[in-house]
């Protein structure tokens, strides 16, 4: 299957300050990534779709000022956590989709905002 | 509103068989998924079912009834590695994933 990275896997940084995190599709051009948030013990909460070339698509509740998404590449998308604060601290997984059935999910980056 | 209701945590015993239920009701359907997802790791695919009826992989099967809006995923000979979270995921019509809130499976041995 494909192979998508994330890097941090973890970061701790402190309240107001921003965090990139960067997800990569090693193997494949990913045209689409997903961005996922999850908060402990609950599911994944799609936050945006990634488009290369143009702008993300946001789900309803989710700041596209705050959570800024760059996908300049067609294997590099970015999430930026823009003025951090405590409660998004969260587990934060890219993922692509290369066919309907066949999803495929980075490790995931471990954010604590002190 | 689309919703995906599975149990919120099961216990099973090593070796033993465990079956874990996912019901649905999504705008659409274009499959069903599940993943299983390790405390702090990422989901990691087990079974994708489209068409009705039993897929078998290995130790774990799925199963999909779409007049019921039902499937579930069976475990078989369980090892104490198989304890997870358990997450069903439907495609919706927009190829849109609606994820369930995932089962927390503790293998006891």
């Amino acid at each position: 299957g494909a192979v998508v990275s994330q890097h941090p896997s973890r970061v701790i940084c402190k309240s107001g300050t921003s965090v990139k995190i960067e997800c990569r599709s090693l193997d494949f051009q990913a045209t689409t990534m997903f961005w996922y948030r999850q908060f402990p013990k609950q599911s994944l909460m799609l936050m945006a779709t990634s488009n290369e070339g143009s702008k993300a698509t946001y789900e309803q509740g989710v700041e596209k000022d705050k959570f800024l998404i760059n996908h300049a590449s067609l294997t590099l998308s970015t999430l930026t956590v823009t003025s951090a604060h405590p409660e998004d601290s969260s587990f934060y997984i890219c993922s692509t989709r290369i066919t309907d059935n066949e999803q495929f999910f980075g490790p995931g980056t471990r954010l604590t905002v002190l | 509103g689309q919703n995906i209701d599975q149990p919120t945590e099961m216990t099973a015993t090593e070796g033993a068989i465990v079956q874990i239920n996912c019901t649905y009701q999504t705008s659409g359907f274009n499959g069903l998924f599940w993943y299983q997802q390790h405390a702090g790791e990422a989901p990691t695919f087990l079974s994708y079912n489209v068409l009705d009826g039993l897929e078998e992989k290995g130790r774990f099967s799925s199963f999909l009834s779409r007049s019921k809006g039902y499937s579930y995923l069976l475990l078989k000979e369980l090892q104490m590695k198989d304890s997870a979270s358990y997450l069903c995921a439907v495609l919706d019509s927009n190829y849109q994933l609606i994820w369930g809130a995932g089962t927390k499976l503790i293998i006891k041995p």
